[in-house]
């Protein structure tokens, strides 16, 4: 079984409207990365959280972990065109604070329709 | 502040043949590693360095796939022989590393696709 569970896999939303991605896992996440992935290219850091609790925003997106550092949310206010692609969590399951060591998700696709 | 380079970006060879794909970090990132994405996954780490030290390559498929980071700033990942199921792309990605308490960000590259027939 995955260590890291995103949910929904694809999502199609209307431009304008907001949406939200979740990144679940049965173990502690000592450090948890969004990235954001375009076809044919590579990963693109959004945010990273390591506090339970923390919350971050960059423009229209902001993702929040959990208290219990066990799921993260990924939430994008009135989307845009430029929102598609594919959105990955990431996380080090091992404590290696300063040494990190990355899980993924399977990925979340999204697409934005006018 | 450049990125982390990759090459080639696509590569199409037949099953049993070699590839190899170099990967140049960020300028001062000590950690360098290679993950493998096949499609519709996430990526799968194979190898972590350490400036020129392995710190985890307990997922690199050793009968086949090597790596090496001899001077501690580039790296090579070379495939031989190729399998069909070896068909993917290939990330490089970088950080630094401070061995505290705090996390870093690790930077991705563009990515090498291998496409094995």
């Amino acid at each position: 079984s995955q260590e890291l569970e995103q949910s929904p896999q694809s999502l199609i939303v209307q431009e304008g409207k907001n949406l939200t991605i979740n990144c679940t896992s049965s173990k502690t996440l000592y450090g948890l990365y969004w990235y954001k992935q375009k076809y044919g290219e590579g990963l693109i850091f959004l945010m990273m959280l390591q506090k339970g609790g923390e919350e971050k925003s960059h423009e229209k997106i902001t993702a929040k972990l959990d208290e219990k550092k066990q799921q993260s949310s990924l939430h994008i206010t009135a989307s845009q065109p430029s929102h598609a692609g594919i959105y990955l969590c990431g996380a080090d399951i091992g404590s290696n604070f300063g040494n990190e060591k990355l899980t993924f998700g399977t990925g979340t696709r999204l697409t934005i329709i006018p | 502040e450049a990125g982390v380079a990759q090459s080639p970006r696509y590569k199409i060879i037949e099953k049993r043949q070699s590839v190899a794909f170099w990967c140049n970090p960020i300028s001062g990132h000590a950690t360098l590693y290679w993950y493998q994405q096949i499609l519709g996954q996430g990526p799968k780490l194979l190898i972590q360095f350490q400036n020129n030290g392995v710190v985890d390559d307990s997922q690199l498929p050793k009968d086949r796939f090597s790596a090496e980071r001899l001077k501690g700033v580039d790296s090579t990942l070379k495939i031989q022989p190729a399998k069909l199921e070896d068909s993917a792309v290939y990330l490089c990605a970088s950080s630094l590393w401070t061995g505290g308490d705090t996390g870093n960000t690790i930077y991705f590259g563009e990515g090498s696709w291998l496409t094995v027939v």
